[in-house]
C-alpha cells in the first residue's frame, strides 16, 4: 500500500517570504502522479499543483514550485512571496497511475502572518 | 472550469434515520467518484471507489452495508449513510475523475450531524 507522510503538522511564515512544504511517500510503482491541494476553512479542496512521475522537470504554477525527488520519494512545496491568503492546510497526495486510488498525507497547516 | 457539487452541503439527522448526500459532475463525465470522509483537523480518509454501472469498491474498515453508495450514471454518485448515529458525524467529501483527461475535482463536502 501507499503511504504519503507529511512531518510537519504546523508551519507560520511572514508574509512576502518563502515557506517550503514537506512530503514524502512510499510506493513500488514507478508510474504515478503527485499533487498539493490547498483546503481553506470554506473546505474546499484546491488543486495547487501536480507532478507526473515520469517527468524529470519540477512544476511550478506562479508562486508555487516542488521539488520532486523520485529516488527520494519526495516531494516538497516551495511557495514563494507568500501571501495571507496562502494560509490553509496543504495536503500532499499520491495517485496511482491507473487512477484507481488517491492517498493524501495527514496534511500541514500554514499560517501567513502579516 | 469543471466543477463538482454536493449536495446537502449541511444536514443534521437523528440517529437510527438514514441520509443521502449527492455527488454531481456538473460539467463533465466521470465513470469514477470517490468518496471521503474527513475528522476535525485530520487528513481525508478515503472511503470507497465508486465506478459507474458496478459495485463501489470500499476500503479496509468500511462498512458496505452502513455507507451505501451508488453510481448509477456518468455524473452522479450517491453516498447513503443508513441508520446513522452520532459517530457518524463527520465531514463527507466526494471527488470525480473526468473521464477525459483522468484529472480529479473535489466537491465542497458535506458536514453531517447525527443527534
Amino acid at each position: 500500500a501507499q503511504t504519503v507522510t507529511q512531518s510537519q503538522p504546523e508551519m507560520s511564515v511572514q508574509e512576502a517570504e518563502t515557506v517550503t512544504l514537506s512530503c514524502t511517500y512510499d510506493t513500488s510503482e514507478s508510474n504515478y502522479y503527485l499533487f498539493w491541494y490547498k483546503q481553506p476553512p470554506s473546505r474546499q479542496m484546491i488543486l495547487v499543483i501536480r507532478q507526473e512521475a515520469y517527468k524529470q522537470q519540477n512544476a511550478t504554477e506562479n508562486r508555487f514550485s516542488v521539488n520532486f525527488q523520485k529516488a527520494a520519494k519526495s516531494f516538497s512545496l516551495k511557495i514563494s512571496d507568500s501571501q495571507l491568503g496562502d494560509t490553509a492546510m496543504y495536503f500532499c497526495a499520491f495517485l496511482q497511475y491507473n487512477f484507481n486510488k488517491f492517498y493524501f498525507g495527514s496534511g500541514t497547516k500554514l499560517n501567513v502572518k502579516p | 472550469g469543471a466543477v463538482v457539487s454536493q449536495h446537502p452541503s449541511w444536514v443534521i439527522c437523528k440517529s437510527g434515520t438514514s441520509v443521502k448526500i449527492e455527488c454531481r459532475s456538473l460539467d463533465f463525465q466521470a465513470t469514477t467518484m470517490f468518496w471521503y470522509r474527513q475528522f476535525p483537523k485530520q487528513s481525508l480518509m478515503l472511503m470507497a471507489t465508486s465506478n459507474e454501472g458496478s459495485k463501489a469498491t470500499y476500503e479496509q474498515g468500511v462498512e458496505k452495508d452502513k455507507f451505501l453508495i451508488n453510481h448509477a450514471s456518468l455524473t452522479l454518485s450517491t453516498l447513503t449513510v443508513t441508520s446513522a448515529h452520532p459517530e457518524d458525524s463527520s465531514f463527507y467529501i466526494c471527488s470525480a475523475r473526468e473521464d477525459l483527461n483522468g484529472e480529479l475535482f473535489f466537491g465542497e463536502g458535506s458536514r453531517l450531524t447525527v443527534l
